[in-house]
């Protein structure tokens, strides 16, 4: 089956960077999706990862480790505006179904 | 905006009645996905069609059904509706409906009273 843990809550500075973490087991590896969450707002889409290593995309890098069934997500010169649930989600047998993790709720305080 | 869009934005009904969500796709994309998501719950994948055959089902219930049509919009019907039929139900799109990303609408939030 399919298993993503995500710590449920971080808090974090303004200008701080900040590393949200995802670990997951799954039945067939085919890559993890990192989305972001504003309270009501629908999901947007960050980040897909299929390969080991670092992906950079301006202030949100990912980064996977298949072997370690583990990713993160790092946010550098945090801004208010990031305070949102961010989504570590991995698609089901290789299919379309995303299963997503509980989310992590980031607190950015000033 | 992800160009996924959904109606009606809110929807406040009774107990026992049958409502129907709506959405339409980003313009190319084949595939679509209903999820549900409710405070305690997380995001809950209902179901995918894709090009207007169904592709994978979750955790339905049997008082709700989808379907896409041939011009690729896709509605979720639920009836006999329960207090915990409460939520927000997203819609989402992708071009392959196979581990693709994918865009989400607005969503419609649900109140059953």
């Amino acid at each position: 089956g399919q298993n993503i843990d995500q710590p449920t809550e971080m808090t974090a500075t303004e200008g701080a960077i900040v590393q949200i973490n995802c670990t997951y087991q799954t039945s067939g590896f085919n890559g993890l999706f990192w989305y972001q969450q504003h309270a009501g707002e629908a999901p947007t889409f960050l980040s897909y990862n299929v390969l080991d290593g670092l992906e950079e995309k301006g202030r949100f890098s990912s980064f996977l480790s298949r072997s370690k069934g583990y990713s993160y997500l790092l946010l550098k010169e945090l801004q208010m505006k990031d305070s949102a649930s961010y989504l570590c989600a991995v698609p089901y047998n290789q299919g379309g179904k995303l299963i997503f993790g509980q989310g992590t709720e980031l607190s950015v305080k000033p | 905006d992800s160009g996924v869009t959904q109606t009606p934005k809110h929807l406040i009904t009774a107990t026992g009645q049958r409502v129907t969500l709506r959405c339409s796709p980003r313009s190319g994309d084949l595939s679509v996905y209903w999820y549900q998501q409710s405070l305690d719950q997380g995001l809950q994948f209902l179901i995918q069609y894709y090009n207007g055959e169904e592709r994978a089902k979750g955790n339905i219930l049997e008082r709700f059904s989808a379907q896409q049509f041939p011009d690729l919009h896709s509605e979720l019907n639920l009836s006999s509706l329960e207090l915990g039929d409460s939520a927000l139900y997203f819609c989402a799109s992708s071009v392959e409906g196979r581990g693709d990303e994918q865009y989400f609408g607005p969503g419609t939030r649900l109140t059953v009273t």
